[in-house]
C-alpha cells in the first residue's frame, strides 16, 4: 500500500523559514518523480514543485522560484520542501504527491502552513 | 500557464442519477509524445485529493466504473453515473502536459 506521511508545517513568520518532509513507503521511491502541491484560499489547488528520480531536475511554480527548494533523499525514501521568505499568500495546506508518469497518483494527508506575524 | 475552466461550479444531483462536469483548457493538452495528460481528481470533505482518471479516460486503480472520462484537445468531460452518497465532494480537472501543472477551480457535487 502506498503511503506518504507528511511532517513539518505550522506557523511561520513572514521572512522566516520552514521545512516540510514526506516519507514514502509501499513503492520503489527512487524510480518516481515526486512533487508538492498546495491548496490556498486565494488560488485553490496549485502545483508548487517537482523533482526527478535522482534529484538533478527540478521544476518550480514561478511565484515560489528562488524562495522554495525541493529536494529528496532516496536512501531515506523522503522528499522535502524548504520554504524560505514565505509570504501571506503562501498560507495553505501543502500536499506531498507521488507522480506516476505525468499523473499525480497518490497524495499525502496534507500539512497546514500558516504565514503570519 | 494553462488555464483550466470547469463548468458548472456546483452540481446538485439526485441519488442514482448522473452528473457531468466539463473542463476546458486554454491551449491544447496534446503532448509532443502524442498523449494527452488530462486527469480528474476527487476531494471528499476533509480529505486530500484522490486520482480518479488519467490520460482523459483511464480509470485509476480501485476507481468504480461509474466514473468515466472523455474528450480531446481542449475539451474534456467527467461523467458520474448512478451517483452514490460517497461521491459527494469537489472534483478537479488537472493538466500534466505543460509545466506548471494546473487545476480547474473545482466543481462541488452534492446530493439534492
Amino acid at each position: 500500500e502506498v503511503q506518504l506521511v507528511q511532517s513539518g508545517g505550522g506557523l511561520v513568520q513572514p521572512g522566516g523559514s520552514l521545512r516540510l518532509s514526506c516519507e514514502a513507503s509501499g513503492f520503489t521511491f527512487s524510480t518516481y518523480y515526486m512533487g508538492w502541491a498546495r491548496q490556498t484560499p486565494g488560488k485553490g489547488l496549485e502545483w508548487v514543485a517537482n523533482i526527478n528520480q535522482d534529484g538533478n531536475e527540478k521544476h518550480y511554480l514561478d511565484s515560489v522560484r528562488g524562495r522554495f527548494t525541493i529536494s529528496r533523499d532516496n536512501a531515506k525514501k523522503s522528499v522535502y520542501l524548504q520554504i524560505n521568505n514565505p509570504r501571506g499568500d503562501d498560507t495553505g495546506v501543502y500536499y506531498c504527491v507521488k507522480e506516476g508518469f505525468r499523473q499525480a497518483d497518490y497524495w499525502g494527508q496534507g500539512t497546514l502552513v500558516t504565514v503570519s506575524s | 500557464d494553462v488555464v483550466m475552466t470547469q463548468t458548472p461550479l456546483s452540481s446538485p444531483v439526485t441519488l442514482g442519477q448522473s452528473a457531468s462536469i466539463s473542463c476546458r483548457s486554454s491551449q491544447s493538452l496534446v503532448h509532443s509524445d502524442g498523449n494527452t495528460y488530462l486527469s480528474w481528481l476527487q476531494q471528499r470533505p476533509g480529505q486530500p485529493p484522490r486520482l480518479l482518471i488519467y490520460k482523459i479516460s483511464n480509470r485509476f486503480s480501485g476507481v468504480p466504473d461509474r466514473f468515466s472520462g472523455s474528450g480531446a484537445g481542449t475539451d474534456f468531460t467527467l461523467k458520474i453515473s448512478r451517483v452514490e452518497a460517497e461521491d459527494v465532494g469537489v472534483y478537479y480537472c488537472m493538466q500534466d502536459t505543460h509545466f506548471p501543472w494546473t487545476f480547474g477551480q473545482g466543481t462541488k457535487v452534492e446530493i439534492q
